[in-house]
């Protein structure tokens, strides 16, 4: 699976849109993008996940690029209990979920 | 509640005293997997299990070993665990009844071998 690049934190007020990027210019064209967020003394938490068209859920939207090279998880309104780490990873359409590279991410700290 | 329950949460351990992590799924999902997590380093995958009796490597099994004699438990084993088996770990599990489920992980497991 193709790797990917995050900032390694970010900074948001409390009850304002936030936008995770990422990006993964190698990406192939059966590559999907997932989401993933890790509270504190938590394990990873799926939050969303895409191949080619912007997708929506209770949780988050998730932007992807025309040219699949980058994507942008958008939480619409941060509350403190988003504070956490943020994986943006690919997974090959066949693969179960094997030597997913999950990196550094990125960690957002919420502002009340 | 759909969950994946590791035990125990903390362990504090000798060298070359063996030592087993449980895992256990109750969504009776066939995909099963462990990971350890290290600063820097991100989750790397030690063993994953396709169902029952099928186990394989990821990308640091050595020094681990595992077993699936049943669907619901996934059991990672440290025969003679070494301070480099200090870590974060993690199990997670999913179906394989559709593409890209998502993995759903324990809370995690960490071990201090000293």
């Amino acid at each position: 699976d193709a790797k990917t690049t995050q900032p390694n934190s970010m900074e948001s007020n409390e009850e304002e849109p936030v936008h995770l990027p990422c990006n993964h210019s190698t990406i192939s064209g059966t590559d999907y993008i997932h989401w993933y967020r890790q509270l504190p003394s938590q394990g990873p938490e799926y939050v969303i996940h895409g191949l080619t068209s912007n997708v929506n859920n209770r949780m988050a939207s998730l932007a992807i690029a025309e040219d699949r090279k980058s994507s942008t998880l958008i939480l619409h309104r941060a509350t403190l209990r988003d504070a956490a780490v943020y994986y943006c990873i690919l997974r090959a359409i066949n693969n179960a979920g094997n030597m997913l590279t999950f990196g550094g991410g990125t960690r957002l700290m919420v502002k009340p | 509640e759909a969950q994946v329950t590791q035990n125990p949460r903390y362990l504090i351990t000798v060298t070359g005293k063996k030592l087993t992590v449980t895992c256990s799924q109750n969504m009776n999902h066939e995909y099963m997997s462990w990971y350890r997590q290290d600063p820097g380093l991100g989750l790397r995958q030690i063993y994953y299990s396709m169902n029952v009796e099928v186990t394989d490597k990821g990308d640091v099994p050595e020094g681990y070993k595992v077993s699936r004699k049943e669907k619901r438990n996934f059991p990672l084993i440290l025969e003679s665990p070494s301070p480099n088996q200090t870590s974060l770990y993690f199990c997670a599990s999913s179906p394989l009844d559709r593409v890209q489920s998502p993995l759903h992980f324990g809370n995690g497991t960490r071990l201090t071998v000293t």
